[in-house]
């Protein structure tokens, strides 16, 4: 089966560097998705990875190792805003075309 | 650019009454999906429909879940009838074209089951 683990709470302090980690045990997905979710909120889509490496977006970065099956989201310069739940996922494409969400793991940024 | 809508946002209803949930994708998206998320979970997809096709409802609760969506656009989910162990908050999804990687969410419903 699918399986996605992720640490349930991570906290941090503005400003600070955050990475919040993800090993799975699964096989024959396309790529690992990142998704923020604030309380009460809908999930929003952060990043991608559809090869093994690190992809940036702004503040975000997010990094894939197949090999290892292990994949990361790393915050940087770390917002009070930024306290939420973040969530991987496995993609799986052709006629599945699913998304298999993690387990979340609630990120409390501090003054 | 409009994002996903849902409604109702919340809905409380007592054992063994129907519910219905209603949602409108994204302008254009022909993927829809509808996901249950409990506390602390993350989302679990039920159904996912491409146009007006479900090609993935391995996970939806047949003998008392349905969905349909019509002229591949809005859809709605119901259950009949409702159970204690359905509270939960029911997302719809949409995307465009394969990306399933990036799945634009409504806001939920969020629905109790007393």
């Amino acid at each position: 089966g699918q399986s996605l683990e992720q640490p349930s709470e991570v906290t941090a302090v503005e400003g600070a560097i955050v990475q919040i980690n993800c090993t799975y045990q699964t096989s024959g997905f396309y790529g690992l998705s990142w998704y923020q979710q604030h309380d009460g909120g809908a999930p929003t889509f952060l990043s991608y990875n559809g090869l093994d490496g690190l992809e940036e977006t702004g503040r975000f970065s997010s990094f894939l190792s197949r090999s290892d099956s292990y994949g990361y989201l790393l915050l940087q310069e770390l917002q009070m805003k930024d306290s939420a739940s973040y969530f991987c996922a496995v993609l799986y494409g052709g006629a599945t075309n699913k998304l298999i969400f993690g387990t979340g793991t609630l990120l409390a940024v501090q003054p | 650019e409009a994002g996903v809508v849902q409604s109702p946002r919340y809905k409380i209803i007592e054992k063994k009454q129907p519910v219905a949930f209603w949602c409108n994708p994204i302008s254009g998206h022909n993927t829809l999906y509808w996901y249950l998320q409990n506390l602390g979970q993350g989302p679990e997809l039920l159904i996912r429909y491409e146009n007006e096709e479900a090609v993935d409802d391995s996970q939806l609760p047949k003998d008392r879940f349905s969905a349909e969506r019509l002229k591949g656009v809005d859809s709605t989910l119901k259950i009949q009838p409702a159970e204690l162990g359905d509270s939960a908050v029911y997302l719809c999804a949409s995307s465009s074209g394969l990306a399933g990687a990036t799945q634009y969410f409504g806001p939920g419903t969020r629905l109790l089951v007393l």
